[in-house]
């Protein structure tokens, strides 16, 4: 089965609200990073998060490690964050990387 | 600083040809990835390499893709044959001495028909 699993596959938002995107893996972590990716364009990093809870400006995320999850909190959503938000498992060497499915975000004006 | 740069950006073949798809990684990485993403399988990996060494080669693709890394500057992806089910974006990154210094390609759109 697949070892990373994001929810929800897709979510639209009314510019200002918020939107909590979930990842929860089935493996052993060394750690979990997460990705951006506008359309047609590169992934991004947002955020390496190994453990507890991360804050970058808008955005917020929590990895609890022996409940296998990790979320991504977006406040106060900007049509600009409309794209792609992917989750990645990074195994024990730190270096490959296993995605989920991705969520793909809508923010309306 | 220079990214990842990939080439072409766009790719249309021919069913049975062989294409090269080309990765340039960020100057002093030591680790390079290239991935396939599709919207059915999301993002898979087809070659890992740590220091021009092929560190795993994605199993599913070894039959008729085959990844190569002649120098630490260069690496290149080749189909050979390509079939219609390999139409998917390919992306290329590479990665330095921090565990989230990942950098990834705005990679190579390839259509084969």
């Amino acid at each position: 089965g697949q070892q990373v699993q994001q929810s929800p596959a897709s979510l639209v938002l009314q510019e200002g609200e918020n939107a909590e995107l979930q990842c929860n893996f089935s493996t052993s972590l060394n750690s979990m990073q997460w990705f951006y990716q506008r359309p047609g364009g590169s992934l991004v990093s947002l955020f390496y998060n190994p453990s507890g809870t991360k804050h970058s400006g808008r955005l917020t995320s929590t990895t609890v490690i022996k409940e296998r999850r990790s979320s991504l909190h977006i406040s106060s959503s900007q049509t600009t964050d409309s794209g792609t938000y992917l989750c990645a498992l990074v195994n024990n060497a730190g270096a490959k990387l296993t995605f989920g499915g991705g969520t793909r975000l809508t923010v309306r004006p | 600083d220079a990214g990842v740069t990939q080439t072409p950006r766009h790719e249309v073949a021919e069913k049975g040809q062989t294409i090269i798809l080309k990765c340039e990684p960020v100057s002093g990485h030591n680790d390079l990835f290239w991935y396939r993403q599709t919207k059915i399988q999301g993002l898979e990996l087809l070659s890992y390499f740590r220091s021009k060494s092929l560190m795993e080669d994605g199993g599913a693709f070894k039959d008729r893709f085959k990844a190569e890394m002649l120098n630490s500057s260069f690496s290149t992806l080749k189909i050979q044959p390509t079939e219609p089910k390999d139409s998917a974006v390919y992306l290329c990154a590479s990665r330095g001495q921090g565990a989230a210094d990942y950098t990834f390609g705005s990679g190579t759109r390839l259509l084969v028909i």
